[in-house]
């Protein structure tokens, strides 16, 4: 079956760096997907994994292990806008799962 | 250009009603997705259309649920007899091929069941 575990809230200050965890078990597993919601909001694209490491664009970057069915997603200098939900969705050969997501509250 | 649209944005029905919930992908887009995401949770895979393969109705929760998209384009997600526990927000996303492509999400339309 699937399965997708991240924290459910975490909190960090203004300009701080913050990482946010996901591990997953999924069957035919092509690459991992990392989305931004905004309360009320729809979805949005952060970035996407298919291969082990790290990928950086900008003040966010996104690794994943493979074999160890981990990917996390870190977050620079912090800014009050990046208080959001962010989700974690590994992707297999039939569909995306979206894990239930980690509320980041960003405090000045 | 213009993004994935959906309407209506919210609507309100009572108990036992049938409702249509509608999505304009991206043009040019042929895979078609429906979520729904319930209060604080994450987003649940509804159904899955592309091209003119037969959809994937495996994440439809009952045979209330049903999805047509016509033309390739447009999509209509229908919920016969409405329940309480149908109130949502339903999300539909496209990519311009399939799966392993980034998918770009309406805006949803929040139903509320009475």
């Amino acid at each position: 079956g699937q399965n997708i575990d991240q924290p459910t809230e975490m909190t960090a200050t203004e300009g701080a760096i913050v990482q946010i965890n996901c591990t997953y078990q999924t069957s035919g597993f092509n690459g991992l997907f990392w989305y931004q919601q905004h309360a009320g909001e729809a979805p949005t694209f952060l970035s996407y994994n298919v291969l082990d490491g790290l990928e950086e664009k900008g003040r966010f970057s996104s690794f994943l292990s493979r074999s160890k069915g981990y990917s996390y997603l870190l977050l620079k200098e912090l800014q009050m806008k990046d208080s959001a939900s962010y989700l974690c969705a590994p992707h297999n050969t039939d569909k995306l799962i979206f894990g239930t997501g980690t509320r980041l509250q960003v405090f000045p | 250009g213009a993004g994935v649209s959906q309407s209506p944005s919210n609507k309100v029905t009572e108990k036992g009603k049938d409702v249509e919930l509608r999505c304009d992908p991206i043009s040019g887009h042929t895979a078609l997705y429906w979520y729904r995401q319930s209060l604080g949770q994450g987003l649940e895979f509804l159904i899955y259309f592309q091209g003119n393969s037969a959809p994937d109705k495996s994440g439809l929760p009952s045979d209330r649920f049903s999805a047509e998209r016509t033309g390739g384009s447009v999509s209509t997600l229908t919920i016969q007899r409405t329940q309480q526990e149908d109130s949502a927000v339903y999300l539909c996303a496209s990519s311009p091929y399939g799966k392993t492509e980034t998918q770009y999400f309406g805006p949803g339309t929040r139903l509320l069941v009475l």
